[in-house]
């Protein structure tokens, strides 16, 4: 198993600002996903971060909103780039080892903008 | 594009009742899990299907996993209010990369009355 951390927890911020979401895993993982969830909902993936190469995007996500950074096995950063209403949101960090077919979640991150 | 599709959508039950929330799509998948989420939380995760017409139990659930790998359903006996919260299915695929991503489902709301 992995424990996944999450920080910060929650925030609120204004209209036009930027947030950086740290993620960090207490052992080497191969893959860190970042989702994006809606209360009561179902996650929506944005990005599949492998280390040593770029993001990979989904569908209706972009590198210039969402900036990913995965420097090393047991980290990443998502930032959340000039915000608005539509991006309030609670923000998953994921981990997973190919090997055990296992996705472990951190608490998450409750981002409202004003 | 791949899509998990989950019936119920929300279910509520009275304590001692057995239920069963199915999960479908018309994609194969390599893998498929079960999650279980309560708020404020990330999704915990609950089982990990591989082979097809494979069945896992887990204390009151049992989870198959169809036979062509498209579909998978989670069989709650004797309910409790503890069962209660979001139930969500994730199959694995691969990007162009070598890579993999989970997908998830729509989620089922599943309340357990004592």
């Amino acid at each position: 198993s992995a424990v996944i951390s999450q920080k910060p927890s929650r925030d609120i911020c204004q209209r036009g600002t930027s947030l950086t979401i740290q993620c960090q895993v207490d052992s080497q993982v191969t893959m860190m996903f970042w989702y994006r969830q809606q209360p009561g909902q179902s996650l929506t993936l944005i990005a599949t971060a492998n280390q040593g190469s770029e993001a990979t995007y989904e569908s209706g996500f972009v590198i210039d909103k969402f900036p990913i950074s995965r420097p090393n096995l047991t980290f990443s950063t998502l930032t959340v780039s000039n915000m608005s209403p539509e991006d309030s949101s609670i923000y998953l960090c994921s981990a997973s080892r190919r090997s055990s077919y296992e996705q472990y979640f951190g608490p998450g991150t409750r981002l409202t903008v004003t | 594009t791949q899509l998990l599709e989950q019936s119920p959508q929300f279910l509520s039950i009275q304590e001692g009742e057995n239920l069963t929330v199915y999960c479908n799509s018309s994609s194969v998948f390599s893998s498929l899990q079960w999650y279980r989420q309560e708020p404020g939380e990330g999704p915990v995760l609950l089982v990990t299907v591989v082979t097809g017409g494979e069945v896992k139990k887990l204390k009151r659930l049992t989870f198959q996993f169809g036979d062509a790998r498209k579909d998978s359903s989670l069989h709650i006996t004797a309910a409790q209010p503890g069962d209660t919260g979001l139930y969500l299915c994730a199959g694995e695929g691969y990007l162009t990369s070598g890579t993999y991503k989970y997908i998830f489902g729509t989620g089922t709301r599943l309340k357990v009355l004592a």
